[in-house]
């Protein structure tokens, strides 16, 4: 298994279904990252854990609710969810997720293509 | 205001030809770095190509480059001799060092489609 990895690839699921997306990275990275793509849209960040610890929340509604329980690790709970939410969900990984200057690139996985109905 | 934005939704290129996609950049930050990736139609983003502000040369990946011209905020990606697997959207995308964080800002992007 390598690089990032991303179950389940797609999903159906009700608004009132809660659902989990589950993440895992194969790196060795520090940092894990949400990111949200909608038709049309640039890529909105979501959430950032750096070291298991949540450093950024970009004003997500709580019907998302991220958790962390290892660098190697990310979920996205999903809870009473709205047909806008339908979109394309990425996580990535970086190897440390701050610090000034240098590349930090993030890698990505696949994705999961969540349809609310 | 956009911090990437990215003018071209689509453009076509004959296999084998070069082509050249469109990004530029808001920031008035003196660290921050510049980031091309790839999405084929199966989703997953894949990094290409990175230039650092700082970086006194264009960066370069293979058949990538990164026509860097600081001046006027521009971060072009060069693709050369096009494959008909380079069909895909292309995203460029920007980290501004000063903050300390990794928050990558992304552009629309660019649909890429390479004719036989």
């Amino acid at each position: 298994e390598t690089g990032v990895t991303q179950t389940p690839r797609h999903l159906v699921m009700g608004m009132t279904n809660k659902k989990s997306l589950k993440c895992e990275q194969h790196l060795g990275h520090n940092a894990m990252y949400w990111y949200k793509q909608s038709a049309k849209k640039p890529l909105e960040l979501m959430f950032v854990y750096n070291f298991k610890e949540q450093t950024e929340n970009n004003s997500v509604p709580s019907r998302f609710s991220p958790e962390c329980p290892n660098s190697s690790h990310l979920f996205l709970h999903l809870h009473t969810l709205q047909p806008e939410d339908s979109a394309l969900y990425l996580c990535a990984s970086s190897p440390r997720g701050s610090g000034r200057g240098g590349t930090d690139t993030q890698y990505f996985g696949p994705g999961t293509r969540l349809t609310v109905l | 205001a956009q911090k990437i934005t990215q003018t071209q939704p689509g453009m076509f290129v004959q296999e084998k030809e070069a082509v050249t996609l469109d990004c530029t950049y808001d920031t008035s930050d003196p660290s921050y770095g510049l980031f091309w990736y790839k999405q084929p139609s199966s989703g997953e983003m894949i990094f290409l190509i990175y230039q650092g502000s700082y970086d006194q040369q264009n960066a370069t990946e293979g058949r990538y480059s990164l026509n860097f011209q600081k001046a006027r905020k521009s971060a072009n990606l060069v693709i050369s001799a096009s494959q008909l697997g380079d069909s895909a959207m292309y995203f460029c995308a920007m980290r501004e060092g000063q903050t300390g964080a990794n928050n990558l800002f992304f552009g629309t992007g660019t649909r890429l489609t390479v004719i036989p």
